[in-house]
């Protein structure tokens, strides 16, 4: 079973609604990534929290807004998005980002589709 | 150049085969290095860690890195088709902000009976 939870596994969503991907660790980690994957392709970073505290946007469209709430806690809040948004989202945790390991555990992901 | 560059696959290999998988970068400084498994349809797994030159083993994988020549390696010895999924290098760039992990293409493995 993985440590990382993420909710919910499947979401189709119109151009004009909001809706939100949530995610849970329990593994006392500090940091916490989503990531974007295409079919065939690596995951993409599009953002880090470091201590509840952002630390890496990668140019990401504001169309998506993260949010941590608390430590355990990260949300991906979506809104307008696009057709070619649609992907598989996952969140990460690792330790602590100040130890600059590549350690990652991984969520099961959010297959989402933007109709 | 990529910075993370991966053997083309698909790779195919018979159950009971050594698989070897190949990872090159391309920043010399970098420290720390990574191998993840996702199966298809499911979420990266990380399988193994090295941060230093030579060989690491754990069970039947074995991943090798030669910082000199800027390469990085894994071997799975006797193949199941259970390890039938695609093979993610992964690798801390020096420079690049803590917590960035850069992502090699991935190399699809099938093991065949």
């Amino acid at each position: 079973d993985t440590e990382v939870t993420q909710t919910p596994k499947h979401l189709v969503m119109g151009m004009t609604n909001k809706k939100s991907l949530k995610c849970e660790q329990h593994m006392g980690h500090r940091a916490m990534y989503w990531y974007k994957q295409k079919a065939k392709k690596p995951p993409e970073l599009m953002f880090v929290y470091s201590y509840e505290k952002l630390s890496i946007n990668e140019s990401v469209p504001s169309r998506f807004s993260p949010e941590c709430p608390n430590s355990s806690l990260l949300n991906l809040h979506l809104h307008a998005l696009q057709p070619e948004d649609s992907a598989l989202y996952l969140c990460a945790s690792s330790q602590d980002v100040r130890l600059n390991t590549g350690e990652l555990f991984f969520g099961e992901g959010s297959r989402l589709t933007v109709l | 150049q990529k910075e993370v560059e991966q053997n083309s696959g698909p790779l195919s290999v018979p159950e009971g085969a050594i698989a070897s998988l190949n990872c090159t970068y391309s920043d010399r400084g970098s420290q720390s290095f990574f191998w993840y498994r996702q199966y298809s349809g499911k979420s990266p797994e990380l399988i193994m860690s090295i941060y230093s030159n030579g060989d690491k083993e754990d069970g039947r994988f074995t991943a090798q890195l030669n910082k000199a020549s800027q390469y990085v390696s894994l071997l799975i010895r006797d193949s199941q088709p259970s390890d039938s999924a695609t093979y993610l290098c992964a690798v801390n760039i020096l420079g690049t902000s803590y917590g960035k992990l850069t992502f090699g293409q991935g190399t699809i493995l099938t093991v065949h009976p």
